[in-house]
């Protein structure tokens, strides 16, 4: 099957740091992935959508100035989160949609593992 | 309103159970919609795809109904490793964004 990796797993930093989290597709090409947030006890919220080559499409609320996305690759996409604050400590969730085929009229979309940060 | 509503539960229940879980969507124009599962600090799986006949995958069974934008998940047999969040999820674009539910906690106790 599809697998997605996430790099860190978890991550502590201190206040104004910039963290780098990547997300691979490991055996697929993925032109489109995804960047989700999660906070304890809550649905996963989209932030951004990342297209190979192109700028990423950030949803409502999301600044595109501290949550810097690039997908410079068929493979690969990366997260960085600059100046990190404490409010900004969650869980973070990439996907990858692939091509490999199409289910219920959708593409599906295969997460990673996450990369559970803790700003300090 | 939510667009993607669930019964935050906990659903606690013993093995051997039948167990149903709902779910509401307010966008009509919604195309595709599944149902994950999500583990403690885990990512989510998908579980399985709702089609608009319905359909099942061994113990567990899907149904939608378009006209009252309403999803169901039943679980047979309820066993202990069948303890987690099942997440309602609806692509409202083809082949674009999920949006996510909160999620249903399901606790199956011996």
């Amino acid at each position: 099957g599809a697998v997605v990796s996430q790099h860190p797993s978890w991550v502590i930093c201190k206040s104004g740091t910039s963290v780098k989290i990547e997300c691979r597709s490991l055996d697929f090409q993925a032109t489109t992935m995804f960047w989700y947030r999660q906070f304890p006890k809550q649905s996963l919220m989209l932030m951004a959508t990342s297209n190979e080559g192109s700028k990423a499409t950030y949803e409502q609320g999301v600044e595109k100035d501290k949550f810097l996305i690039n997908h410079a690759s068929l493979t690969l996409s990366t997260l960085t989160v600059t100046s990190a604050h404490p409010e900004d400590s969650s869980f973070y969730i990439c996907s990858a949609r692939g091509d490999r085929g199409v289910i219920a009229g959708g593409y599906e979309q295969y997460f990673g593992p996450g990369t559970r940060l803790t700003v300090t | 309103r939510k667009e993607v509503e669930q019964d935050p539960g906990p659903f606690n229940v013993p093995e051997g159970a039948t167990v149903a879980f709902n779910c509401t969507y307010s966008n009509s124009a919604s195309q595709s919609f599944f149902w994950y599962r999500q583990d403690c600090r885990k990512e989510p799986k998908l579980l399985m795809s709702v089609y608009s006949s319905g359909n099942e995958d061994g113990r567990f069974t899907a149904q939608l109904n378009r006209a009252s934008q309403y999803i169901s998940l039943l679980i047979r047999d309820s066993k202990l490793s069948d303890s987690a969040t099942y997440l309602c999820v609806v692509n409202a674009e083809y082949g674009n964004k999920l949006v996510f539910g909160a999620g249903t906690i399901l606790r199956v106790k011996s």
